[in-house]
């Protein structure tokens, strides 16, 4: 009963490297979201897939890219880390773009130095 | 300041203790969540509801669409209930989730 998978589960990287985090979710979900949470913010919206083959920013997308590779996978890219990009990552999934329960992975925590 | 505001920010109770948090918000919304994330980061929906008054075990959650305010009740708190509780309304010009910065609960035996 995996839900929500998300790849690794730690990483510290050097200022100018470039990273994928990886997620997946089991329950056939249309709608896939990343979200960074950042001490004394809420949740932000990076990116989001409203359904396989679409993509569209969120709140704060400057300087990711994401991919939604199937109807599984949804991964964000770091082209070029900048220690602003420390945080902590969620990913998401909800069955639909709507007003439903969104179901969260166990997030990445990234460090840039 | 933000659309979507909790309160407090910090709370500490003793065991069995009547809990509540609060959340207001400033946009128009089609339904309020309620998670919960434990130490470790994991995040649980809790509740979704765009009126009236939720029930699940000792949680509940309430909604007053007209004062745009929402509580999350905890009756007979435990050390198991401590966690962050974050409020999330859907709507408004986005038509997304908007997070509130969370509550962080310690419930000491």
């Amino acid at each position: 009963n995996a839900g929500v998978t998300q790849t690794p589960k730690f990483q510290v990287l050097k200022t100018g490297q470039s990273m994928t985090l990886q997620c997946a979710q089991d329950m056939n979900h249309n709608s896939m979201y990343w979200y960074r949470q950042d001490p004394g913010m809420g949740l932000r919206l990076i990116y989001y897939s409203a359904s396989e083959g679409t993509t569209d920013k969120g709140e704060v997308p400057n300087g990711y890219n994401v991919s939604r590779l199937n109807k599984r996978e949804f991964s964000l890219r770091l082209e070029s880390a900048a220690p602003s990009q420390t945080s902590v990552y969620f990913c998401a999934s909800s069955e639909w773009h709507s007003n439903q329960p969104q179901h969260f992975g166990d997030g990445t925590r990234l460090s840039i130095l | 300041k933000n659309e979507v505001e909790q309160s407090p920010q910090n709370l500490t109770a003793q065991e069995g203790e009547f809990i509540t948090i609060n959340c207001s918000y400033s946009v128009g919304i089609s339904a309020l969540h309620w998670l919960q994330q434990h130490p470790g980061g994991g995040i649980v929906s809790l509740f979704m509801l765009s009126s009236g008054k939720k029930k699940h075990g000792r949680l509940i959650a309430t909604i007053n669409i007209q004062e745009k305010h929402s509580s999350l009740h905890i009756t007979a708190s435990h050390p198991r209930d401590s966690a962050v509780y974050i409020c999330a309304a859907y709507g408004g010009a986005t038509n997304k989730l908007i997070f509130g910065t969370g509550t962080l609960l310690a419930v000491q035996p």
